[in-house]
């Protein structure tokens, strides 16, 4: 299976802070590389979509980067509304996996 | 606006099939793929297969013996059965709209919890 791995598993940060979020895959997966947001108790919600493209409403403060088997995703200044978890996601193997998730709380 | 409702029993009995149906709304099922994806409680994101509305399948290896995902376009749904469930399918099943060409999911049902216990 094409394992995706995140690092940090979770962060602690300050609103105004740039955070920066690093998603690994096993093997190459070209750009199909997507990014979602989940609040507590919601369904998840696509910020990025291969690698780089910015989902339709989602502010540009988001930012997504890489190719291969390295991707981040940015966050430029941290709003209040971005406390949540992150996950990464592969579309390139027919068997689409998940990253583990990265947590980011309030410091 | 496309929306999605799953729906479906919040509790089952081990060794029986946990059935869920999502409808899609605001838009047609039509011309896309459509996927299940589960998460377990305090746990992360696994997807467990999806169909394309014409009735094709692709299933996560690790659920496919247990796996059925089938499609009503006249009813602009597609259902979910696993059967023989144990605790550890316990999780909020979710619903989603997969993209044809690039494989993100962009839009999402509410979630349905399913706790499987006698």
């Amino acid at each position: 299976d094409l394992q995706m791995t995140q690092s940090p598993s979770s962060l602690s940060a300050s609103v105004g802070d740039r955070v920066t979020i690093t998603c690994r895959a096993s093997q190459s997966i070209s750009s199909y590389l997507n990014w979602y947001q989940q609040k507590r108790g919601k369904a998840p919600n696509l910020l990025i979509y291969a690698a780089s493209s910015l989902q339709s409403g989602v502010p540009s403060r988001f930012s997504g980067r890489g190719s291969g088997t390295d991707f981040t995703l940015t966050i430029s200044s941290l709003q209040p509304e971005d406390f949540a978890t992150y996950y990464c996601q592969q579309s390139y193997s027919t068997l689409r996996t998940f990253g583990q998730g990265t947590k980011v709380e309030i410091k | 606006q496309v929306q999605l409702q799953d729906s479906g029993p919040g509790l089952v009995k081990p060794s029986e099939t946990l059935s869920l149906t999502c409808t899609v709304s605001g838009g047609s099922i039509s011309g896309y793929y459509w996927s299940w994806i589960r998460q377990p409680p305090g746990k992360g994101l696994e997807w467990i297969g999806y169909i394309y509305y014409s009735g094709s399948t692709n299933y996560n290896p690790s659920l496919k013996s247990r796996l059925t995902i089938s499609v009503d376009t006249s009813k602009n749904q597609f259902s979910l059965k696993l059967s023989s469930v144990t605790a550890a399918d316990t999780a909020m099943y979710y619903c989603a709209r997969t993209n044809t060409m690039i494989g993100y999911f962009d839009y999402w049902g509410q979630g349905t919890l399913v706790t499987v216990s006698s």
